[in-house]
């Protein structure tokens, strides 16, 4: 069934640095989307990006989409001690199965 | 106020026990969700409802059986409890679909011992 991958599973760096996470997918998509989930909370929407947008930005995140790659990557500037969590990329399927497919997240650790 | 409440937060009972998990959202959306996350933080869709309607039944035991009494509440009831069942349970909304943003609940952590 098609699912998202996040690469790295987990990912360590320091504070002020940017952090950046991909995602792949098997099949074509209409839109992809990212969330974060701090320890012990549910999964917060962070960006929707649609099968024809390329880029989006919002406030220190940007996110990419390559459909020929079937691929999107979630980059995160300027890192805070915050942004502390996990992130998981999650797509739909054009195909009509009407749901939502998580892959399995990367954890973030911000170092102060 | 929270948009999507669900309760309870924490579950321990014993294997065999039958329990349920409420969840209510307040964002006036049209379509529901139940979600199970692993131990290895996998995230999988088990249920999903349009204005009360069931439209995704994800292949989850007969056991499991979602009710929803009106668009805002989507209730989750487990009988005979298994050790397997053992994760966190997340109720979600969006506005019409799935091609839109999901805003989750804060989760349940079930433990069957």
């Amino acid at each position: 069934s098609q699912q998202g991958e996040e690469d790295p599973q987990a990912l360590s760096i320091q504070e002020g640095e940017n952090a950046t996470m991909n995602c792949s997918y098997k099949t074509s998509i209409n839109n992809l989307q990212w969330y974060r989930q701090n320890s012990g909370r549910g999964l917060v929407h962070l960006i929707l990006i649609r099968s024809n947008e390329r880029e989006k930005h919002s406030g220190r995140l940007r996110v990419t989409l390559d459909t020929s790659k079937k691929s999107s990557s979630l980059l995160i500037t300027a890192s805070r001690a915050a942004d502390t969590a996990s992130y998981f990329c999650a797509t739909d399927s054009p195909e009509g199965a009407q749901k939502l497919v998580f892959g399995q997240g990367t954890r973030l650790t911000i170092n102060p | 106020d929270t948009a999507v409440s669900q309760t309870p937060k924490y579950l321990v009972t014993q294997m065999g026990n039958d329990k349920s998990i409420k969840c209510e959202q307040n964002l006036g959306h049209d379509t529901m969700y139940w979600y199970k996350q692993d131990s290895k933080k996998f995230l999988k869709i088990m249920f999903s409802y349009n204005n009360k309607e069931l439209i995704i039944n994800e292949t989850v035991p007969n056991r499991f059986s979602p009710k929803s009494p009106d668009k805002a509440h989507l209730n989750l009831h487990i009988n005979s409890l298994e050790l397997g069942d053992s994760a966190v349970y997340f109720c979600a909304s969006s506005h019409s679909g799935i091609n839109e943003k999901l805003f989750f609940g804060s989760g349940t952590q079930l433990s069957v011992l």
